[in-house]
């Protein structure tokens, strides 16, 4: 079983509409987690951290934690065609070993 | 800082010949992660080094990769014999401790091609 798990998508929204993206993981030791963003051919960047239950929000991102339930997700409001991108969960399982997901397509429509 | 470096960036290669992808963290920075990309297995760990000494290998596919690190400022993966099935995107990341988010910094990546 891969450690972490995101649905693939694509997952398609609207402009200006809120975009989900979830992902849960299977170590329950993990401490930290991560959402990175992916733009064709380019390398992953960070766009989220969170190491507490509960949310997290910095700008149009808000980033949600639930270690009893090993959940991650990510909501993007105000979706933008700029947000169209490969969003990868991420967990560091101990160790700083950071594990990836498969990854959430984006596709944002104007 | 000039962020993680990589080369080459491109390599077209033929099935059995040898290929060594290169990797310069940032400075300071004393993680250091091989990845590997491709679109039906994501973005899978091969292996990290903490102050050049390798740390978890578990991810390195069989024994014609292997990693090395000599010094905290470079750090090498090969492979012998390359396959087709080794054709991906490879990417390096490093990352600090002290202070750190716990946020890798990648390179712009190695696509390898194997024919």
């Amino acid at each position: 079983q891969k450690e972490v798990e995101q649905n693939s998508g694509p997952l398609s929204v609207p402009e200006g509409a809120i975009a989900s993206l979830n992902c849960t993981y299977s170590d329950r030791g993990s401490q930290s987690f991560f959402w990175y963003r992916q733009y064709s051919g380019k390398s992953p960047e960070l766009i989220m951290f969170i190491y507490s239950n509960g949310d997290k929000e910095d700008g149009r991102f808000t980033a949600q934690l639930n270690k009893a339930s090993q959940y991650v997700s990510l909501l993007i409001r105000d979706s933008q065609p700029s947000d169209s991108a490969t969003y990868l969960c991420a967990a560091d399982t101990g160790g700083f070993k950071t594990i990836f997901g498969a990854g959430t397509r984006l596709f944002v429509k104007a | 800082d000039a962020g993680v470096i990589q080369s080459p960036r491109h390599e077209v290669t033929e099935m059995g010949q040898e290929v060594t992808l290169r990797c310069k963290p940032i400075s300071g920075h004393d993680y250091l992660f091989w990845y590997r990309q491709t679109m039906m297995r994501g973005l899978e760990l091969l292996i990290y080094f903490n102050n050049n000494v390798p740390i978890d290998d578990s991810g390195m596919p069989e024994d014609r990769f292997s990693a090395k690190m000599p010094n905290a400022s470079f750090s090498t993966l090969k492979i012998q014999p390359s396959e087709p099935r080794d054709s991906a995107v490879y990417f390096c990341a490093s990352r600090g401790t002290g202070g750190s988010t716990g946020e890798l910094f990648f390179g712009e990546g190695s696509r390898l091609t194997v024919l």
